[in-house]
């Protein structure tokens, strides 16, 4: 167990819906990134947030934004959702730079 | 950005020595890491190697880093069925970028 939790496991969703995929860090840490996985992209940074600030983006869609809360706590907000959007979406967090410990994913299927 | 090479199988004999290859290209990333990842499970952070370090050995995992060839590589020593599972190979600084992995299958 990493620490870093997810919610929810699994999500089902239909084309064109909007979902928000929520993530608790370890206790301390201040960063929080999300990245996708995917069949045929692999696994992709999408953004970097350091207590409540935007540090860095990816490969991240327009349709989907991230925030990060006062208390550190993330959530990735996809929007206008297509089937290729379906993926493993994980959180991870760190320090700052350096070890980033992974949650176990939101499973996001789009139908 | 960073790109990021591993082989995609690997298959031992259980009680051999696994030896998993990644290649990166920016040699600007502060940090290499292998990560785990089992069926239907998260990344398991293994092991991480800062770049200015050649070598670092934890129990049976030992990390070797080429900075010159921009080559890493994961020793696993006395190989388990349990460590049947996909090694994922990342470079970077903040955000990581990721190889595709190499699926490691022990044989009994």
């Amino acid at each position: 167990d990493s620490g870093v939790t997810q919610t929810p496991k699994h999500l089902i969703t239909a084309t064109g819906q909007r979902v928000t995929l929520r993530c608790s860090p370890r206790s301390g840490d201040l960063s929080v990134y999300w990245y996708q996985q995917s069949l045929d992209q692999g696994l992709q940074f999408l953004i970097h947030y350091y207590n409540g600030e935007e540090r860095a983006k990816g490969n991240i869609l327009e349709r989907f934004s991230a925030q990060q809360f006062p208390d550190l706590h993330s959530e990735l907000n996809l929007s206008s959702l297509e089937l290729g959007d379906s993926a493993l979406y994980f959180c991870a967090s760190s320090v700052f730079a350096g070890e980033q410990y992974f949650g176990p994913g939101t499973r996001l299927t789009v139908t | 950005g960073e790109d990021v090479e591993q082989s995609l199988f690997l298959s031992v004999r259980e009680g051999d020595s696994s030896v998993i290859n990644c290649t990166y290209t920016d040699s600007s990333s502060t940090y290499l890491y292998w990560y785990k990842q089992e069926p239907g499970a998260g990344l398991q952070l293994l092991t991480y190697i800062f770049s200015n370090m050649d070598m670092k050995q934890d129990q049976r995992l030992t990390v070797l880093l080429n900075k010159k060839d921009k080559h890493l590589s994961l020793r696993i020593a006395d190989t388990q069925t349990g460590d049947s599972a996909i090694y994922f190979c990342a470079a970077g600084a903040n955000n990581l970028f990721f190889g595709t992995g190499t699926r490691l299958t022990v044989i009994p």
